[in-house]
Order: C-alpha cells, then sequence, then structure tokens
C-alpha cells in the first residue's frame, strides 16, 4: 500500500529565499506525481506533473524533481513571494491505482 | 472552457437528512474522482468513475455512500442519514485519460449539524 509523506509540515520563509518542500513515497513502482498547491477553504491547483521516466519538470519559479529509486521528489520554489502561501501537497499514483496524496505543507511567505 | 464545477459550495444538513454533492468534470474529461478532506488532514479518496462505470470504489464506506456518473448530467455523491462525523470537504477532480493529470473542483463544505 502506498504511503506518502511530507516535510516539512510547515515552513515560515521571508519574502525572497530559495526554498525546497519534500515529499516520499514507499512503493517506488510510480505511474506519475503530482505536485499541487492548495490556498485556504479552496480546491486545489494543479502545478506540475511528473511522469516516471522524467527527472525533472519546469514551470516559471517551480522546479519539481523525481528519484524514484529513493522515494523523492521535490519541489523547489525560487525567489518566494508573498503570494505562493498556501499549501503544497504531492499526489503519487501506481498505475492502476488512485493518487494517494501527502498530507501537506503549509508554507508562509512573510513580506 | 470551465474547469471542474462543484455545487453547493456550502451545504448544512441536520443529522438523519440526505446530502446530494454534484460534480461537473472539466469538458471532455470522462473521469471523474471524489475526495474527502478533514480539517487539517490531507484527501482521503473515495470513489473513481467513469461514464456509468464505477471503477474503484475502495475509499467509499459501504454503508450510506453512493455515487454515481451517468451518461447525461454530472456525478453525485450522495450521503444518507448523515451525522456529524461526515462534516468534511468532498472534492471532485477530473481527468482526461485513466492515471492522468488530475483537475479539482473548489469543493463542497458539508456541515451537519
Amino acid at each position: 500500500k502506498q504511503e506518502v509523506t511530507q516535510i516539512p509540515a510547515a515552513l515560515s520563509v521571508p519574502e525572497g529565499e530559495n526554498l525546497v518542500l519534500n515529499c516520499s513515497f514507499t512503493d517506488s513502482a510510480i505511474y506519475n506525481l503530482q505536485w499541487f498547491r492548495q490556498d485556504p477553504g479552496k480546491g486545489l491547483t494543479s502545478l506540475l506533473l511528473i511522469q516516471s521516466s522524467q527527472r525533472e519538470q519546469t514551470s516559471g519559479r517551480l522546479n519539481a524533481s523525481l528519484d524514484k529509486s529513493s522515494g523523492r521528489s521535490t519541489l523547489y520554489i525560487a525567489a518566494s513571494q508573498p503570494g505562493d502561501s498556501a499549501t503544497y501537497l504531492c499526489a503519487v499514483n501506481n498505475y492502476g491505482q488512485n493518487f494517494v496524496f501527502g498530507p501537506g505543507t503549509r508554507l508562509s511567505v512573510l513580506p | 472552457n470551465a474547469g471542474v464545477m462543484q455545487n453547493p459550495r456550502h451545504l448544512v444538513r441536520r443529522r438523519g437528512q440526505e446530502a446530494r454533492l454534484r460534480c461537473s468534470p472539466m469538458k471532455g474529461h470522462s473521469h471523474v474522482y471524489w475526495y474527502r478532506q478533514l480539517p487539517e488532514e490531507g484527501l482521503k479518496f473515495m470513489v473513481y468513475l467513469q461514464k456509468e462505470n464505477i471503477i474503484d470504489e475502495s475509499g467509499m464506506p459501504k454503508e450510506r455512500f453512493s455515487a454515481e456518473f451517468p451518461k447525461e448530467g454530472p456525478s453525485i455523491l450522495r450521503i444518507q442519514q448523515v451525522v456529524r462525523g461526515d462534516s468534511a470537504a468532498y472534492f471532485c477532480a477530473s481527468s482526461l485519460k485513466e492515471n492522468e493529470k488530475l483537475f479539482f473542483g473548489s469543493g463542497t463544505q458539508l456541515s451537519v449539524l
């Protein structure tokens, strides 16, 4: 059974810092992995999806990497802004099964 | 191109009543997923449907909960005889193909009094 954890649970940084969010999963035979952000009281917004054959994906200031063998993915946010404050979730998909979500990292970027 | 639409946004029910949550997937998407989120917790999978078929309902309680995705119209998550423990945010997601990128609705916040 796939289990997903995220470290840290919460993170507070000053504006402008680069930061890394971590996601770990127990079953490395994944099909793809997706990063989302969730604003309070809102739904989830997809940020990046990495296929199992890929090592990383980039979108603007965001870069997600995937290391299947070690069961890890990282989300790198460059030059953080207050608007980046949200909860970031990773979700792992093993083919034929459903996306399993981590508990999320709550990010606060202070102006 | 509208995204995933969920309604109502907020739903208040008294214990014992029925709750019906609706989800219209993105245009062209035939795969629908329902998730539940409790305060300060992650999303828990409930059920996965394709048009007219339930593919995986392993995350859905066996009693009082049911889901459908008819040929025409939105997907419906139905909770009968609601209890206080059913209070949560219920999210619907859709995808173009199985195991591909998920797009989420804004959720329905169910409150059981």
